[in-house]
């Protein structure tokens, strides 16, 4: 079946543009979760949704970062006026719930110049 | 909080060649252990986990023992192949309503014939 995947791949935007990540979790998984990547480092969590209530915005770096779940399907992650320390891969995960093995979506490349 | 710490790398080993890429955490309470992997142009995948402290997850010739007296999940495998070539994360998850993963920073391996 569909694993999870994310649109687009690459972006690049100019320094206080605005962007939205797509992320399509494999049908019927209930948990979501977004993660950034930072070159040459590990996936750090940004924030985890149930359905469409997002439960845990701890990880979200600072108020210009947004996500939305808004019919516990589709998420999308936004980042406001981005500068060049937003550069990095955003991962998309998914899973049937909690405690269960997440799957990861191909990610998207963001880097802004 | 919760942290993971791999052993710097990159690792370069020849085919058939012992791998050991070592991987401590710390963590309150009792973690599950995970190593993913990501191969050239895919996403993140499970490769082993372990849930319980001397519990061995094992898979394609992989194995890491859980060892709660050291905190440490060493990941080991007695033949690479060229195939096995590379990025290692060790990660570890709280079980309870927000599964999010901590990763440490990832290892790349290169494997050659």
């Amino acid at each position: 079946g569909a694993g999870v995947s994310q649109s687009p791949r690459y972006k690049v935007a100019k320094r206080g543009q605005d962007v939205a990540l797509r992320c399509d979790p494999i049908s019927g998984h209930v948990s979501l979760f977004w993660y950034q990547q930072a070159l040459g480092q590990g996936p750090e969590f940004l924030t985890y949704f149930q359905n469409e209530a997002q439960l845990d915005k701890s990880g979200l770096p600072s108020d210009r970062f947004f996500a939305e779940r808004p019919e516990g399907s589709v998420s999308t992650l936004k980042i406001q006026r981005t500068q060049q320390e937003d550069s990095a891969v955003y991962l998309c995960a998914s899973s049937t719930g909690t405690d269960y093995e997440q799957y990861f979506g191909p990610g998207t490349r963001l880097t802004v110049t | 909080g919760d942290s993971v710490t791999q052993m710097e790398g990159p690792v370069t080993l020849s085919e058939e060649a012992f791998l050991t890429i070592n991987c401590t955490y710390t963590a309150t309470g009792y973690p599950s252990l995970f190593w993913y992997v990501q191969y050239p142009g895919e996403g993140l995948q499970l490769l082993l986990k372990a849930t319980k402290a001397d519990d061995k997850g094992s898979n394609k010739g992989f194995e890491a023992t859980y060892r709660k007296e050291t905190t440490s999940f060493h990941l080991e495998k007695g033949s690479v192949q060229v195939s096995d070539s590379a990025v290692y994360f060790c990660a570890l998850r709280h079980t309870g309503a927000n599964s999010k993963l901590t990763f440490g920073k990832g290892i790349t391996l290169s494997v050659r014939p």
